[in-house]
């Protein structure tokens, strides 16, 4: 079983808004990403979490948090978001980060985020 | 700036038809090679993958992909396409050693026509 799961599958939002996006995997993997992808775009890495902690913040705005509440969940908490921050939001998992060989990337379905 | 490359932004091609599709790199050393794709309205799936050992690695639906080391590519092919193979496809790599860190391609949109 590779399966992610996101919630919600699709999100509108105004500026002045408080949301999150859930992310759940039950793969015992202990490595979880948030990525944002733009139409047509590659997706593009917003942060790791590894082992429930922070790993990597890819420098995204604060208004952007992340959240490794425990192994299986990982929420972004969205606050004061701009339209531009409109995508789809994807989250990933992979295996072991502490392993010597590269961990696949396992994708959920994403969140598509409409800011108004 | 180290990088991937897809060479092809949009291919159209017939069912039937062979497709190959380019992926260069610019790292240097040892890499871990993926492509993935993306059908209308889905998710990130793996096609296959490149870790070590044989060169030519299989994936699912047919798809298949040669390292070539020196040439710092990783092109994926399949004999005969389908319809149901419309889709985005991303190349992707991770420098060994750089943990977590999968760089994209730009990505090829692949139409396929009845």
């Amino acid at each position: 079983d590779t399966e992610v799961t996101q919630t919600p599958k699709h999100l509108v939002m105004g500026m002045t808004n408080k949301k999150s996006l859930k992310c759940e995997q039950h793969m015992g993997h202990r490595a979880m990403y948030w990525y944002k992808q733009k139409a047509k775009k590659p997706p593009e890495l917003m942060f790791v979490y590894s082992y429930e902690k922070l790993s990597i913040n890819e420098s995204v705005p604060s208004r952007f948090s992340p959240e490794c509440p425990n192994s299986s969940l990982l929420n972004l908490h969205l606050h004061a978001l701009q339209p531009e921050d409109s995508a789809l939001y994807l989250c990933a998992s992979s295996q072991d980060p502490t392993s010597e060989q590269t961990d696949t990337q396992y994708f959920g379905p994403g969140t598509r985020l409409t800011v108004l | 700036a180290q990088s991937v490359s897809q060479h092809n932004h949009h291919v159209i091609l017939s069912e039937a038809a062979s497709l190959e599709l380019g992926c260069n790199y610019s790292y240097g050393g040892t890499v871990n090679l993926f492509w993935y794709v993306q059908y209308p309205g889905q998710h990130l799936q793996l096609l296959l993958k490149y870790f070590s050992g044989d060169p030519l690695v299989k994936g699912i639906k047919g798809f298949e992909a040669e390292f070539i080391k020196s040439k710092f590519s990783f092109n994926l092919r399949k004999p005969s396409v389908q319809w149901s193979d419309t889709a985005e496809y991303f190349c992707a790599v991770n420098p060994s050693g750089n943990d977590y860190k999968l760089s994209f391609g730009a990505g090829t949109t692949v139409t396929v026509r009845a």
